[in-house]
């Protein structure tokens, strides 16, 4: 399964936008990049996820690089409520999903 | 539509005693997963099932069992619960779990505390 890499901590500020890294250089032609959060030791929530084009929804957007080796998770206007750990997973195809440590963001006002 | 739902929602267990977690989804779901987080931790897949009526190990299912009684309710069991097993336990489901695009929805979580 490929490996993931993120920051384990970020800040922005409130109403900036919000830009999660992760990189993904094992990843194979058909492994899609998922992106969940878990706020506050609830369960993990989903956010987005994308193959090779860049994806958004009404929660955020999810860049992709060419090559597929990193993808960036944007929140546009952050908010208090983002604050979370965001986890970036690689999805192989047999279903089990590796969640790693993560990238805890943290809003400020 | 409830989603996933996991009871109990707190546990305090003495070593050496035994208890079951209850997880059930009303989503219609094949496959369903048990998870443990430890404190500051990702999670780590303990069980899943891909379907009704078959389960496989995880990445750490030493000390665990597993049911799936039906489509909905995916149970997990403690047999004789050990200190080292204090954790929080999620459950989650998705549709398919042979698909690429499979995404899994969580339950509110089990905060076990073994003495």
């Amino acid at each position: 399964d490929a490996k993931t890499t993120q920051p384990t901590s970020m800040d922005c500020a409130e109403g900036r936008a919000a830009n999660l890294p992760c990189n993904h250089s094992t990843i194979s032609g058909n492994e899609y990049v998922y992106w969940y959060r878990q706020i506050h030791s609830q369960g993990p929530q989903y956010i987005i996820h994308g193959l090779k084009n860049n994806e958004t929804n009404e929660m955020a957007s999810l860049i992709i690089t060419e090559d597929r080796k990193s993808s960036t998770l944007i929140l546009p206007h952050a908010t208090l409520r983002d604050t979370a750990v965001y986890y970036c997973i690689v999805r192989p195809g047999a279903g089990k999903s590796t969640f790693g440590d993560g990238t805890t963001l943290t809003v400020k006002p | 539509n409830a989603g996933v739902t996991q009871t109990p929602k707190f546990q305090v267990l003495k070593t050496g005693q035994s208890m079951t977690l209850q997880c059930a989804q009303d989503m219609n779901h094949n496959s369903m997963y048990w998870y443990r987080q430890d404190p500051g931790m990702g999670l780590r897949l303990i069980y899943y099932s891909a379907s009704e009526g078959t389960t496989d190990k995880g990445e750490v299912p030493n000390g665990y069992n597993v049911s799936r009684l039906n489509k909905r309710e995916f149970s997990l069991r403690l047999e004789s619960a050990a200190p080292s097993q204090t954790s929080v336990y999620f459950c989650a489901s998705s549709e398919a779990w042979r698909t690429s695009t499979d995404t899994q929805y969580f339950g509110p979580g089990t905060r076990l505390t073994v003495l």
